[in-house]
């Protein structure tokens, strides 16, 4: 059963703008999430994380909003720069050293 | 910078074959992970070792899979045999001992194609 969805596979936003990545989970003993980047031909790297006692951290242009009644959460990058553009993975953990379940990722393309 | 290096980056082979990949973690690193990303999927988890111990491998198919860290640096993952539905992105990462989740380094990845 997949505990994280990441529901959009793709998303397109023009340079500048906002993009708004969402992912959602089912297990309510995941309380540390994290955001990863993949390049094609790279691995994934680590992008934002939060922990389940805050509801918002930001670095940077990245921001991740935690909504644990709703089991939600999003990642906003403010704005969006071509260098953006990657498959985007939503992780989520039971606890900062517990085992890392994905969501499928989404595809962000970033145009002119 | 250290990174996390992987090898082969591609691998095509026929079904019922042996395949076998390496990974040489950040040096240091004593938690190494291998993960399996099917396409259009996230990484799954197939087995984590501490130096030299499993420490998890709850997900490794182990009728055909089979994965070791003899000194606890580099590792190899094996598939024997193959099927078609091995293929995949195999991924591999590590990080210090007792790291948190964020601190995971993951390598480039080795692509498999099984026919």
């Amino acid at each position: 059963d997949q505990q994280v969805k990441q529901n959009s596979p793709s998303l397109s936003v023009q340079e500048g703008r906002i993009s708004i990545l969402n992912c959602d989970y089912t297990n309510s003993m995941f309380d540390y999430f994290l955001w990863y980047k993949k390049y094609p031909a790279e691995g994934p790297t680590f992008l934002i994380s939060i922990s389940s006692i805050k509801d918002k951290n930001e670095d940077g242009r990245f921001t991740v909003f935690l909504n644990k009644s709703a089991k939600h959460l999003s990642l906003h990058i403010v704005p969006s720069q071509p260098g953006d553009s990657a498959v985007y993975f939503c992780a989520a953990s039971g606890g900062s050293w517990g085992k890392l379940q994905f969501g499928a990722g989404t595809q962000v393309v970033v145009t002119p | 910078e250290a990174e996390v290096a992987q090898s082969p980056r591609y691998k095509i082979t026929e079904k019922s074959q042996a395949v076998a990949f390496w990974c040489d973690p950040i040096s240091g690193h004593a938690t190494l992970y291998w993960y399996r990303q099917i396409l259009g999927q996230g990484p799954e988890l197939l087995v984590q070792f501490q130096d030299e111990s499993v420490v998890d491998d709850s997900q490794l198919p182990k009728d055909r899979f089979s994965a070791e860290r003899l000194k606890g640096v580099d590792s190899t993952l094996k598939i024997q045999p193959a099927e078609l539905g091995d293929s995949a992105m195999y991924l591999c990462a590590s990080s210090p001992s007792g790291a948190r989740a964020d601190t995971q380094y993951f390598g480039p990845g080795t692509r498999l194609t099984v026919l």
